[in-house]
């Protein structure tokens, strides 16, 4: 499979629960982005890392706990998040060169109950 | 500081008609602008970039867009709308400083009347 797969594509948690959002590339990339998109607001980035570093946390509440084993795979650990959490959650790659851009999966959307 | 404004969170426009999407940014270097498009529930898919050389550039879809360095614009048009052209649009730069890093603007949605 080519491209970026965001698994799964709905989740709906509970305000207790613990779930994890999962991103995979295979196009060889080395940078990996966390998006948040809530409806009627512009893209919120969360997190980027680069060659598995973190190298950008924008001030995310620790609820929301970011995991990169290698350059392939990105992860996003939930744990006791509020309603306002809900949302489309996407991820993204780039080749960390100025004329890629990037390629993003197909989200999760997010219900936090 | 490098920034993207898109003109209009919302623009409507029937079957048939021009389609006109606004982009303006600032950068220090010579920039590197996307534009995206979102369809429902779904990730955003690129349509066209400019890089370098010709300043106008086509994408998929039948969307073009001009880069006008004395404008600062990078606006997004197609000549007839179609009912599956409704999505939202996002314009983009490139950061050169930070290796590939990209600023969205905050979007517009396209709306397509019959």
């Amino acid at each position: 499979e080519t491209g970026v797969t965001q698994t799964p594509r709905h989740l709906v948690m509970g305000m207790t629960n613990k779930k994890s959002l999962k991103c995979e590339q295979h196009l060889g990339h080395n940078a990996m982005y966390w998006y948040k998109q809530s409806a009627k607001k512009p893209l919120e980035l969360m997190f980027v890392y680069n060659f598995k570093e973190q190298t950008e946390n924008n001030s995310v509440p620790s609820r929301f706990s970011p995991e990169c084993p290698n350059s392939s795979h990105l992860f996003l650990h939930l744990h006791t998040l509020q309603p306002e959490d809900s949302a489309l959650y996407l991820c993204a790659s780039s080749q960390d060169r100025r004329d890629n851009g990037y390629t993003f999966g197909s989200g999760t959307r997010l219900t936090v109950v | 500081a490098q920034s993207v404004t898109q003109l209009g969170s919302h623009v409507s426009v029937s079957e048939g008609a021009l389609v006109l999407l606004r982009c303006n940014y600032s950068s220090s270097v010579p920039p590197y602008l996307f534009w995206y498009v979102q369809y429902p529930n779904q990730g955003l898919q690129l349509l066209l970039k400019y890089t370098t050389g010709a300043t106008l550039v086509k994408g998929i879809n039948g969307f073009e867009a001009e880069f006008k360095k004395s404008e600062t614009s990078f606006h997004l048009t197609k000549p007839s709308a179609h009912m599956s052209d409704a999505a939202e649009y996002f314009c983009a730069v490139c950061l050169d400083n930070q290796g590939g890093k990209l600023i969205f603007g905050q979007g517009t949605e396209l709306s397509v009347k019959p």
